[in-house]
């Protein structure tokens, strides 16, 4: 089975914190994308990396940045938390492709900033 | 500006009964078009996907969808529900903008199954 790691189910941190969440994905995907859950707002892309050391802005990249070292790991950086990061965070993977599409999510990251 | 939407925020089904989820978009041309599930507590799984040729696409979990171009519709049904089914689906619509590819995220619609 593929698996969408997520490192961390629950985190609460307090404001003005550097956060790191992290994604490891086993399948040997191209593409990984980081989303921001809210209830009534669907997903908006943060991030998205289609190789090593690429990435590009999704919708919502203010306060966040990223980084991929290693093809299947992708970490997200909050540089200073606020709260109005609190958020569910959601890692995604797929091969590379046409319409690339996220395929396989990992179970999400719940992040409490306080 | 493209968007989409999912009307419903919360419907409610009988068990053994009918499903019908609604998606609509708003784009000028055809564009990629995915029904996602989220489990409670899981991350989001890929029911079915629309690229091109038929307009009826069948999914996983006995799920399937209609493209329909006319209504810019494309809408997810299940001919009988059963309680595993409750969880929150989400509609995404692919477009190209500026010779970028965006994916647009519906709402979500919670599905609650009455026993």
């Amino acid at each position: 089975d593929v698996k969408v790691t997520q490192s961390s189910r629950y985190l609460v941190k307090r404001t003005g914190e550097k956060v790191f969440l992290e994604c490891v994905q086993d399948m040997d995907h191209e593409n990984m994308f980081w989303y921001r859950q809210d209830p009534g707002l669907g997903l908006r892309l943060i991030y998205f990396s289609y190789d090593v050391k690429m990435k590009e802005k999704g919708d919502i990249p203010e306060g966040y940045s990223v980084s991929r070292e290693k093809k299947e790991r992708f970490s997200l950086i909050l540089e200073s938390a606020s709260t109005n990061q609190t958020s569910m965070y959601l890692c995604a993977s797929s091969p590379l492709g046409a319409a690339k599409p996220p395929l396989h999510f990992g179970n999400g990251t719940r992040l409490t900033v306080t | 500006a493209q968007s989409v939407t999912q009307p419903d925020i919360h419907i409610t089904v009988s068990e053994g009964a009918s499903l019908e989820l609604r998606c609509n978009y708003s784009y000028g041309a055809t564009p990629y078009l995915f029904w996602y599930v989220q489990s409670p507590g899981q991350g989001l799984q890929l029911l079915l996907k629309y690229f091109s040729g038929d307009t009826l696409v069948q999914g996983i979990k006995g799920f399937e969808a209609e493209f329909k171009r006319s209504q810019s519709s494309f809408n997810l049904r299940k001919p009988s529900v059963h309680w595993s089914d409750a969880a929150e689906y989400f509609c995404a619509v692919g477009f190209v903008m500026d010779s970028n590819y965006q994916l647009i995220w519906g709402a979500g619609t919670k599905l609650i199954i009455k026993p």
